[in-house]
């Protein structure tokens, strides 16, 4: 089976633009999950989906970041405004019955 | 509130030494214990599961990890180093409830001298 796929991987943005991140869980997949690693940091939660709900959003930062995940299958992450401390990893996954994840290979945000 | 330490960013053996990686967990409830390996440019691939069945959980690449409830550690071991295993590793805790969410260690970079 396909994993996850994320795109693009890498993204240099200047601050202030926007970016929009896009994940592309397994088939049939229905808990998507995004996660973060800013540099030198933990990796940390930012949401999980059950379908094209909102099941937890506790770890999104601010309201610069809006996930959506459409109909249940993609989900995309846009940040707007970017700024600095932005910058960082992002990771999505993917799970069917809460079993492990599978994490896709990430995308590298670097906003200068 | 859980947590979950990892001792040591870096870590260097020689090939074909004992692998130790530590982690040690907080949680108030029974936790699910987890190892991810990032090899460089790739996501997190898991290692290895702890779901409170047998404590000595083996994973992939012949790591291998014990749950110790006593000590509140779940440290990843591997009887000889390869080249191969040359990564970043990364301890983590989850409930087992609706969210399923992951709280990570801090990683723990494995270097292995030839």
């Amino acid at each position: 089976e396909a994993g996850v796929t994320q795109f693009p991987s890498h993204s240099v943005i200047e601050k202030g633009q926007t970016v929009t991140l896009r994940c592309d869980p397994i088939s049939g997949h229905d808990n998507l999950y995004w996660y973060r690693r800013v540099m030198g940091k933990e990796i940390k939660f930012l949401l999980h989906f059950v379908k094209e709900s909102k099941q937890d959003e506790s770890g999104m930062p601010n309201n610069r970041f809006l996930a959506e995940r459409t109909g249940g299958t993609y989900s995309t992450l846009k940040v707007q405004p970017a700024e600095l401390e932005d910058s960082g990893v992002y990771f999505c996954a993917s799970s069917q019955n809460y079993s492990p994840y599978t994490f896709g290979s990430g995308t590298r945000l670097t906003v200068v | 509130a859980q947590s979950v330490t990892q001792l040591g960013s870096h870590v260097s053996v020689s090939e074909g030494a004992l692998v130790l990686l530590r982690c040690n967990y907080s949680s108030s409830v029974p936790p699910y214990l987890f190892w991810y390996v990032q090899y460089p440019n790739q996501g997190l691939q898991l290692l290895l599961k702890y779901t409170s069945a047998a404590t000595l959980v083996k994973g992939i690449n012949g790591f291998e990890a014990e749950f110790k409830k006593s000590e509140t550690s779940f440290h990843l071991t591997k009887p000889s180093a390869h080249m191969s295993d040359a990564a970043e590793y990364f301890c983590a805790v989850s409930r087992m409830d609706s969210s399923y969410k992951l709280i990570f260690g801090s990683g723990t970079r494995l270097l292995v001298r030839p």
